[in-house]
């Protein structure tokens, strides 16, 4: 079993619709919880950090962590074709150097 | 730069050949990661740099694998002997510190080994 479990999808939407990304972790060490977006031949980028369980909001974006149940997601409201990008799930313990990725989840909002 | 910055984009060699990729972090950053990503799977955590010390080379997958940062600043990640296997595209990131924070990443050095 791998330590960070990610639905590499395909998913397509059509525009305006709400996505809901997620993920399934094994360790309980993790306490920050990241989402990466990644667009095609590009690096990815970091979208949403959060510490420890709760919600983070940033605009259409919104992040959930339920560590009792050790999964993560994330949510985009009024989703728009430029958010057309693989998404990317990572968390670590406390180090970057220990930080783990999902293996991404390809999303198309369709115009 | 503004960014981090790595070159080649994109390389193409013939299996037993010896490759060397750049990475150039963001100014200041003293921490620097290099991550490898085969197609349709995450990043996966090859070695750490602190300053000029590789803190954690835990990812490395064998001893054809060396990265070197002697400034601490550019590193350069070599590959000996290639293999077939070793095809994937090699991302360098940098941080302020080692410890969590956000990751910078570069564009990718696309390896192809023929």
């Amino acid at each position: 079993q791998k330590e960070v479990e990610q639905d590499p999808g395909p998913l397509s939407v059509p525009e305006g619709a709400i996505v809901s990304l997620n993920c399934t972790y094994s360790n309980s060490a993790f306490q920050y919880f990241m989402w990466y977006r990644q667009y095609s031949r590009k690096g990815p980028e970091l979208l949403m950090y959060t510490y420890s369980s709760g919600n983070k909001e940033d605009g259409r974006f919104t992040a959930q962590v339920d560590k009792s149940s050790k999964y993560i997601s994330l949510f985009i409201r009024d989703s728009q074709p430029s958010d057309s990008a693989t998404y990317l799930c990572a968390m670590s313990a406390g180090n970057n150097n220990d930080m783990r990725f999902g293996a991404g989840t390809r999303l198309t909002v369709k115009p | 730069g503004a960014g981090v910055s790595q070159t080649p984009s994109n390389k193409v060699t013939e299996k037993g050949k010896y490759v060397e990729l750049r990475c150039d972090p963001i100014s200041g950053h003293t921490a620097l990661y290099w991550y490898r990503q085969s197609l349709g799977q995450g990043p996966e955590f090859l070695i750490y740099f602190q300053g000029t010390g590789a803190a954690d080379d835990s990812g490395l997958p064998n001893d054809r694998f060396f990265a070197v940062r002697p400034e601490g600043s550019v590193s350069t990640l070599k590959i000996q002997r290639t293999e077939r296997g070793d095809s994937a595209v090699y991302l360098c990131a940098s941080s302020l510190t080692g410890g969590a924070g956000e990751l910078f990443f570069g564009e990718g050095s696309r390896l192809t080994v023929l």
